[in-house]
């Protein structure tokens, strides 16, 4: 399984655009990219899934270069209720359905 | 989208005792696996259940200290066996909802604190 490499943390401000970068230089071809959240006391939640370019949903927005090697996640116009970890994660279909966390982006939404 | 309960909530244990985690499922699910998170941590992989096979356990996780059973497709435990301190975390299954992408539904984690 590819490693990911993330920011530990990151500090916004309310109404601001968030993006959080994850590295993942040894991706192989059929990888996906997935992010999750957690908030504390809670068990992770899916957010986004992509495979190249760009993936948008009601949540979030994930960028993928040509490349692969990294991926952007974008959370627009972030409130005081997206203060969580931000998990990115890299896969393929065939891991067995195993996911491996990294350490994790500590997004801290303030006033 | 699968609805996940664990019981318990919460714990707090002496050492050298044992506590068996339930997790419950709303709907039938092939996989479900089960995931320890230290404090301040991030979430480690401690074994995939499978009903009707033995769960497969990940480097560092032996069926000894966390014995799993998975006795039907909807139902789960884990159990902590001879716990110390270093047990204290929580403790979080999740299903896969068999759809080959990477979408897990977990459940909201039991706190364990061994004293």
């Amino acid at each position: 399984l590819a490693k990911t490499t993330q920011p530990i943390s990151m500090d916004s401000y309310e109404g601001q655009e968030v993006n959080i970068t994850c590295s993942h230089n040894n991706i192989a071809t059929n990888d996906y990219i997935t992010w999750y959240q957690q908030f504390p006391s809670q068990g992770p939640r899916f957010i986004i899934q992509g495979y190249k370019t760009k993936v948008t949903n009601e949540v979030a927005s994930l960028f993928i270069p040509a490349d692969r090697k990294s991926s952007t996640l974008s959370l627009p116009r972030v409130s005081l209720s997206d203060t969580a970890v931000y998990y990115c994660l890299v896969g393929g279909y065939n891991q067995g359905g195993k996911l491996i966390f990294g350490q994790g982006t500590e997004l801290s939404v303030k006033p | 989208s699968a609805v996940i309960s664990q019981k318990p909530s919460r714990d707090i244990c002496q050492r050298g005792t044992s506590l068996t985690i339930q997790c419950q499922v709303d709907s039938q699910v092939t996989m479900m696996f089960w995931y320890r998170q230290q404090p301040g941590q991030s979430l480690t992989l401690i074994a995939t259940a499978n009903q009707g096979s033995e769960a497969t356990y990940e480097s560092g996780f032996v069926i000894d200290k966390f014995p799993i059973s998975r006795p039907n497709l909807t139902f789960s435990t884990l159990t902590v066996s001879n716990m110390s301190p270093e047990d204290s975390s929580i403790y979080l299954c999740s299903v896969d909802q068999g759809s080959s992408s990477y979408e897990q539904y977990f459940g909201p984690g039991t706190r364990l604190t061994v004293t």
